[in-house]
């Protein structure tokens, strides 16, 4: 099985800062990387697939890079609503394994 | 508009079994792969398996392979997760999602509380 490892597993950090999330595969998974944001309470939201492609409707301020086993995503100018967890998954057509997950919490 | 509705809140025993659904519309159900997704209490996500509605054709995680039966129905749109013999442990949140061709998790359903207690 891949092993997805992110990092931090917390950040604490402040509106308007620049805020970077690591995700490492434990083998190459090409581009095939998504990203997830997921309030308390709520289901998952889908924010970039294939590593760098941004999801219809989300802010211009979340990018995603990588590509092989090392991944990132990265929020240019925090804002109140991104205070959540984030979660990193590489995918196939069948199957699939998440990251961890990184809180990113209001400093 | 794209949705996935899932069954409400379920309160169970050990031992007991359980069938929770998740029904989509909006879109051709039997043309995408549906996916469930498990979050124990304060924990990450976790990929259990995917179904193919069109055909059946279903994919385990190795967590999950034996431990869950996934299922379809597509006359009425629906996927479904069940158990045979709840634990303790299967006490978590249940996420059901649409899967595009590639793999990834586009749409969520609301998710399903399963709390398994004595």
């Amino acid at each position: 099985d891949i092993q997805m490892t992110q990092s931090p597993s917390t950040l604490s950090a402040s509106v308007g800062d620049r805020v970077t999330i690591t995700c490492r595969a434990s083998q190459r998974i090409s581009d095939y990387l998504a990203w997830y944001q997921q309030k308390p309470g709520k289901a998952p939201n889908l924010l970039i697939y294939k590593a760098s492609n941004l999801e219809s409707g989300v802010p211009s301020r979340f990018s995603g890079s990588g590509s092989g086993t090392e991944f990132t995503l990265t929020i240019s100018s925090l804002q109140p609503d991104d205070f959540a967890t984030y979660y990193c998954q590489q995918y196939n057509s069948h199957s699939g394994t998440f990251g961890q997950g990184t809180k990113v919490e209001i400093k | 508009e794209v949705q996935l509705v899932q069954s409400g809140a379920e309160v169970k025993k050990p031992g007991e079994s359980l069938k929770i659904s998740c029904q989509g519309s909006g879109y051709s159900f039997i043309s995408y792969w549906t996916g469930w997704v498990r979050q124990m209490p304060g924990k990450g996500l976790e990929w259990m398996g995917i179904i193919y509605p069109g055909d059946s054709d279903t994919r385990y995680s190795p967590s999950f392979q034996g431990q869950v039966t996934i299922s379809a129905d597509k006359s009425i749109s629906t996927a479904y997760l069940q158990w045979s013999s709840l634990k303790a442990s299967d006490t978590a949140i249940y996420y059901c999602a649409r899967q595009d061709s590639s793999g990834v998790l586009e749409y969520w359903g609301q998710g399903t509380l399963v709390t398994v207690s004595s």
